[in-house]
C-alpha cells in the first residue's frame, strides 16, 4: 500500500540554523500539507500546497517557513532560522481532493 | 473557532471490552475523520464520515455523526492491546484542499 514517507526521522539543530524537512507524498495525490505537533499538544495545520503554490497557511507559517516541490516527488519544508519553540513533530500529509489526508511518520525536530 | 474536542481525555479498559470516544466541534463541517497515533509516531487514518452520513463501519470500528449536536463518536469493539494509542478527530469545512482541525485526542489504554 502506498504511503507518505518523511526524512529524517529525527533532526537536531542549533537555534538560528536552517533546516529542511523532506517528504515524499503518495504518487497520485495532488494536495500536500505540513502540520506540526508540539509535545503533548494538538496537531496544528501549517500550510497546504496545490498546483505548485501555497493555497492556505496558518498564522504559525510566518516568513521563517517556506515550502517547495522541487521535482515530481519531493515536498519540502524549510525553516530558515530555527527557534527553540520550533521543536516539534512535523508531519507531512497528502490527499487526492476527497478530503482524506494521509500522514507520514513525522520528523521530530529538536532545536537546542 | 472550529475545533474537535475529544472526551474522555484518557480511557483505560480491559482487552475484549468496547471503547467509546466522543468528539464535539463548534461549526458546520464537511467531513469528520478519526485518526490513531501510537506514542511518538505518525497519524494513521481510520475512517472518514461525511456530513450527510450518520453512521459508518470499518472492521471493528463504528463511527456515528450527529450534526444537530455537532458531535461524533468512535466505537472500537472487542478491543485488543494493539489498540492502545491516542485517537483524534479532525474536521474540515469545505471540499478539496482544506486543512484539518484536530482535537486534543483521547489516550486509550487496553490492558491485556
Amino acid at each position: 500500500e502506498p504511503e507518505v514517507t518523511q526524512t529524517p526521522s529525527h533532526q537536531v539543530t542549533q537555534m538560528g540554523q536552517e533546516v529542511i524537512l523532506r517528504c515524499v507524498p503518495i504518487s497520485n495525490h495532488l494536495y500536500f500539507y505540513w502540520y506540526r505537533q508540539i509535545l503533548g499538544q494538538k496537531v496544528e495545520f501549517l500550510v497546504s500546497f496545490y498546483n505548485n503554490e501555497i493555497s492556505e497557511k496558518s498564522e504559525i507559517f510566518d516568513d521563517q517557513f517556506s515550502v517547495e516541490r522541487p521535482d515530481g516527488s519531493n515536498f519540502t519544508l524549510k525553516i530558515r532560522s530555527t527557534k527553540l519553540e520550533d521543536s516539534a513533530m512535523y508531519f507531512c500529509a497528502s490527499g487526492y481532493g476527497g478530503n482524506e489526508q494521509y500522514f507520514g511518520p513525522g520528523t521530530r525536530l529538536t532545536v537546542t | 473557532s472550529q475545533q474537535g474536542e475529544e472526551d474522555p481525555q484518557a480511557l483505560s479498559i480491559q482487552e475484549g471490552e468496547n471503547a467509546t470516544m466522543n468528539c464535539s466541534y463548534k461549526t458546520s463541517i464537511n467531513n469528520l475523520q478519526w485518526y490513531r497515533q501510537n506514542s511518538g509516531r505518525g497519524l494513521v487514518h481510520l475512517i472518514l464520515i461525511r456530513s450527510n452520513e450518520r453512521e459508518k463501519h470499518s472492521g471493528r470500528l463504528r463511527v456515528t455523526l450527529d450534526t444537530s449536536k455537532k458531535s461524533s463518536s468512535l466505537l472500537i469493539t472487542a478491543s485488543r492491546a494493539a489498540d492502545t494509542a491516542s485517537y483524534f478527530c479532525a474536521t474540515d469545512v469545505i471540499s478539496g484542499n482544506t486543512p484539518l482541525v484536530f482535537g486534543k485526542g483521547t489516550r486509550l489504554s487496553v490492558i491485556a
